[in-house]
Formats: structure tokens, sequence, C-alpha cells
């Protein structure tokens, strides 16, 4: 069956570190992944986008990779800030059929 | 102001009552979503429409009804709920279906 699994429910880390958090799905073939953020009493809020065909996609602080072989997308947070933590999310889209599918999420934790 | 209002923020209703969940979008997207998110579980797609037409309902219950009267409004009408009903709400629109989604901030529904 499909499967979507994220890397730990929860990750505490130091301000000023990178903070690296793993997505892992088995039985998908994925035209592209999604990772967002959700603060408590929140809706999630969109922050990348990568294609299976790109490796490595940026946006300021943050850095999403994306390896098809090992099934793997790892979402990186550099000089991670207090403001950072939340809970965050990885969603697949399957090439040709338009459903989203979520992760359960990792609640992360930046500790001044 | 996320784009995506809905309301109301909190419900809490008998399990003979009647109610309704309303959700406006005011990005000019063309898809609508019912998400349900209960605690350590990923998001739960329940009824996805594209073009005010239903394209995807995953086996929910009948007790749940979605209404899609144009492309900015999207309602989920509830009767006769459960106590294992009780989640946060949430809707999502897109562009189209498939790409990222704009969340709102859900409805927190306790069933008493």
């Amino acid at each position: 069956s499909q499967k979507i699994e994220q890397n730990s429910e929860a990750l505490n880390i130091q301000e000023g570190k990178t903070a690296t958090l793993t997505c892992n799905y088995t039985n998908y073939s994925p035209a592209y992944l999604q990772w967002y953020r959700q603060d408590p009493g929140r809706g999630p809020v969109f922050l990348l986008l990568i294609r299976e065909n790109e490796k490595e996609k940026r946006k300021e602080r943050l850095k999403v990779t994306f390896d098809t072989t090992l099934k793997q997308s790892l979402f990186h947070i550099t000089a991670s800030q207090p403001a950072d933590s939340a809970t965050y999310l990885c969603a697949l889209r399957s090439g040709g059929y338009q459903k989203v599918t979520f992760g359960t999420g990792t609640k992360l934790q930046v500790i001044p | 102001e996320t784009g995506v209002t809905q309301t109301p923020r909190h419900l809490v209703m008998g399990m003979t009552n009647k109610k309704s969940l309303k959700c406006e979008q005011h990005l000019g997207h063309n898809a609508m979503y019912w998400y349900k998110q209960s605690a350590k579980k990923p998001l739960e797609l329940m009824f996805v429409y594209s073009l005010e037409e239903r394209v995807e309902n995953n086996s929910v219950p009948s007790r749940f009804s979605p209404e899609c009267p144009n492309s900015s409004h999207l309602f989920l009408h509830l009767h006769t709920l459960q106590p294992e009903d009780s989640a946060l709400y949430l809707c999502a629109s897109s562009q189209v279906q498939g790409m990222p989604q704009h969340f709102g901030d859900g409805t927190r529904l306790s069933i008493l």
C-alpha cells in the first residue's frame, strides 16, 4: 500500500543550527512533492514544491532535495530561529493522478 | 489574511443537531477541498470540487454532505454526527486540482 512517513513526530534543535526533516514514501511515483508549515490552530501554509526531475530547490533559508531513487525528500532550514518552530508536512502528488496525499508531519522546536 | 476564510472557527454540537461549515476563497481558484485533521493522523481528504463539480469523494459517511454553489464558496453540511467526528475541518483551494493549496484556518468541531 502507499505510505508517506516523516522521520519523527518531533524534532528539537538549537537556535542557529540547521534543521533537517525527512519525508520517505513507498509505492508512489510522485510527479512532485510539496512542503507545508502548520502553526497551532492554523491551517497549513505552502512553502516549496519540487518536481521529480529536480534535485534541489531553495527559498531563502529553506532547501528541499528530492531523491526518487531513495524515495526520499529532505527539508532543511538553515540558521534556524525560534520562529521556525511549527509542524512541517510533506505532501505527494502522483503523476497523472491529481490527488495530493499528506504525511503526518514533524513538529520542530527551535530552542533559543 | 490567507485568502481562504472559514466560519465558524469553533463549533460545539450535539449528535442530533444539523449545522453547516462555510468556506470562501478570494483567490480566483478553480478547485476547492475539504479535509479532516485529527491528532497524530495525516490530513484526510474528504471531498474535492473542480470547477464546481465534485470530482472526488473519499468514502466519507453520508452524515457529511458537501455543497459548492459557485467557484468561491464551499459548504459542509453536518447531520447526526458521532463523537469520533470531533476534529479540525480544513478547507483549501488551488488554481487547479493537484497544485499547491491555500488553506483556511479551519473549524474546530466538537461533538457532545
